[in-house]
């Protein structure tokens, strides 16, 4: 069973259009995240939810948009798509009680924008 | 700000031999430290983690002691083999941050036969 999971895997798109991550996770957890992960390989924070609230906003673009249905649902809106949203993005969850805890992460979704 | 540091990549070792990768931290408070690592075309799976000062995290033959005089987190272990080649990354939590993990930059390690 997997734990954490998004789809899709890979993404590829235009300029300019409008795409939808979606990511589920199985383990109960009260808080999921949004990671970008650039070319580099550098991970950074972009969104948090706990219990369907955001908690955590990063220096984003608003042309990203969370969306949380429920505590065990985390999408990813992105309006009007740039070549610099090219990355891949991950998923992750928690408890989301102390910074013990371990984040659970999904493979990952690979965007890029043409 | 929280930040983490580890050494810059990429590293190449022949099976068998020893890696270190180092980790120091700045952060205020008493923040958990964890390794991280990612596979070729895999998402993370967390290696190790310590929650407290001289906390020693082990995992697969990889071994880390949080110390927290010299605000580091290395990363070792005796033999590396071909099947450990991947990123790794130091990460802490807390602190002072909001609940997401901060990352280092990450280290690539491949390994030859």
């Amino acid at each position: 069973d997997t734990a954490v999971s998004q789809t899709p895997k890979y993404l590829v798109t235009q300029m300019g259009n409008d795409k939808s991550i979606k990511c589920e996770q199985n383990l109960g957890h009260d808080t999921m995240y949004w990671y970008k992960q650039d070319s580099k390989k550098f991970l950074k924070i972009m969104f948090s939810y706990n219990n369907k609230e955001l908690i955590i906003n990063e220096t984003v673009p608003n042309r990203f948009s969370p969306k949380s249905p429920d505590k065990a649902h985390l999408n990813l809106h992105i309006n009007s798509l740039e070549l610099g949203d090219s990355a891949v993005y991950f998923c992750a969850s928690d408890w989301g009680g102390g910074t013990t805890d371990t984040q659970y992460f999904g493979p990952g979704t690979r965007l890029t924008v043409l | 700000g929280n930040s983490v540091t580890q050494m810059e990549g990429p590293v190449t070792l022949s099976e068998e031999a020893f890696l270190t990768i180092n980790c120091t931290y700045t952060a205020t408070g008493y923040p958990s430290l964890f390794w991280y690592v990612q596979y070729p075309g895999e998402g993370l799976q967390l290696l190790l983690k310590a929650t407290k000062a001289d906390d020693k995290g082990s995992n697969k033959g990889f071994e880390a002691t949080y110390r927290k005089e010299t605000t580091s987190f290395h990363l070792e272990k005796g033999s590396v083999q071909v099947s450990d080649s991947a990123v790794y990354f130091c990460a802490l939590r807390g602190g002072g941050s909001q609940g997401n993990l901060i990352f280092g930059k990450g280290t690539k390690l491949s390994v030859k036969p």
